[in-house]
């Protein structure tokens, strides 16, 4: 199985929005509402932050949003702030009944 | 609130099996998935293998007949086994939860270093 394909970096500036798309195919993104999102400071565990495509975990700030069209899944995330400088992974269930990520995405807050 | 701890050896030489217990603290072991997730230094994760409280196990297709995990639940535990490890098997060996039915994880233990080479 192949790993979802994301931007290898994303950038912006304090307030900003910014969005990372995560593709895949049908058989995985594509034929499930199962994808996840993860976020990952350096040295720490990942973190989860979106679950079945744009539901958010109690606790999680309501400025992470999902979403999904097609093969392709997206994380957006409004008023950046610096302490959203950090790794984000896509996840999603496949029709292997397996589970695949994401490259990751680097994101930088300007 | 659950707690997930790994334990193991950092060092493993090449040709030999790794071997990682996961122990799980503040909630019951019963009722949800238990996985094994990798990260290799300086890369992306991916996902090892799962186990269900009922026995039933779950493995990554290229990891496939290399990889183990059992399930302890009295001691409210599992293990990855991972046999004739090479360097590229070198990364921190996180372990994870999932409820069943449901394809997230959460939450995460804090991660292993678990490094190949003789």
């Amino acid at each position: 199985q192949s790993a979802l394909t994301q931007p290898a970096s994303v950038s912006g500036s304090p307030g900003q929005s910014i969005t990372i798309s995560c593709t895949g195919t049908s058989s995985d993104i594509g034929g499930y509402h199962y994808v996840s999102w993860y976020q990952q400071h350096p040295g720490k565990a990942p973190k989860l932050m979106i679950y079945d495509v744009s539901y958010r975990p109690s606790g999680v700030s309501n400025r992470f949003s999902g979403s999904k069209s097609g093969n392709t899944a997206s994380l957006t995330i409004s008023g950046l702030q610096a302490e959203d400088e950090a790794g984000y992974y896509c996840s999603s269930y496949t029709s292997i009944n397996s589970r695949v990520f994401g490259g990751g995405t680097k994101l930088t807050v300007l | 609130q659950v707690h997930l701890q790994e334990s193991g050896p950092g060092l493993v030489k090449p040709s030999e099996t790794l071997s990682l217990t996961c122990t799980v603290s503040g909630g019951s072991i019963s009722s949800f998935h238990w996985s094994w997730i990798r990260q290799p230094p300086g890369k992306g994760l991916e996902w090892v293998g799962y186990i269900s409280y009922s026995g039933s196990t779950n493995y990554n297709p290229s990891l496939r007949g290399r990889v183990t995990i059992s399930l302890d639940t009295p001691k409210n535990q599992f293990s990855l086994k991972l046999s004739s490890v090479t360097a590229a098997d070198t990364a921190v060996y996180y372990c994870a939860r999932t409820p069943i039915g449901r394809n997230w994880f959460d939450p995460w233990g804090q991660g292993t270093l678990v490094t190949v080479s003789s």
